[in-house]
């Protein structure tokens, strides 16, 4: 089965960038979502197809996909974007999510 | 506003069912698809499956094949998944989220979420 692997964990001070990858097989062929879960919430939608950024999301979260690398880079990075962030792909008629990364905001 | 609005939380004994619901509002119901995702405590996000509201045709992940069933009802907007001879490792978080597409489609919307907690 396919799998998406992510570090667990990022560590960034206020106002600097944070950057999350997902591996991933060929993951370059395919489009890459990003979602935001923070505790206690539901997970909401950040990135879609590769970079798009649904209405309402700051323009600090930018996605990229190239090889068998997605990323998600934070700039800027707020106390409000602590949280878990998974990224998610579409493989062989199912839906795979990345083993997601908890982003610290010291 | 759109939305997909989850059943309450569950407590169930092992080896019973439990079936829960997700109310859809502020869209066309049958133009998109209904899937769901669960969450173990402190763990990640797993997808077991997903509806096509106008066919009714369903896609299941491998992991829950026989063993979960994804269901709609047109009429009042509403999908329903149930899991059936549960264990203690059901226990977790379920999430009823849409995608407008099949395949290679984003989760935009979903649910609060439904705590399922099996224990005897």
């Amino acid at each position: 089965s396919y799998e998406l692997t992510q570090p667990p964990s990022v560590s960034v001070s206020p106002g600097q960038t944070a950057s999350i990858t997902c591996s991933g097989d060929k993951l370059g062929d395919k489009y890459v979502c990003w979602y935001q879960q923070r505790p206690g919430q539901s997970p909401v939608l950040i990135i879609y197809q590769d970079k798009k950024r649904p209405s309402g999301i700051p323009e600090r979260f930018t996605g990229s996909n190239s090889g068998n690398t997605a990323t998600l880079t934070i700039s800027g990075t707020q106390a409000m974007d602590e949280a878990d962030y998974y990224c998610q792909a579409w493989d062989s008629s199912t839906y795979v999510f990345g083993t997601g990364t908890k982003v610290t905001v010291l | 506003q759109v939305r997909v609005v989850q059943s309450g939380a569950e407590v169930k004994k092992p080896g019973a069912s439990v079936k829960v619901s997700c109310k859809a509002s502020g869209y066309t119901f049958i133009d998109y698809y209904i899937h769901w995702v669960r969450q173990a405590p402190g763990q990640g996000l797993e997808w077991m499956g997903c509806i096509n509201p106008n066919s009714g045709v369903t896609n299941y992940a491998q992991k829950f094949q026989g063993r979960v069933t994804v269901t709609r009802d047109t009429s009042i907007s509403t999908a329903y998944m149930e899991l059936s001879s549960l264990r203690s490792d059901d226990t977790a978080m379920y999430y009823c989220s849409r995608t407008a597409a099949a395949t290679h489609a984003a989760f935009d919307i979903w649910g609060q979420g439904t705590m399922l907690t099996v224990s005897s």
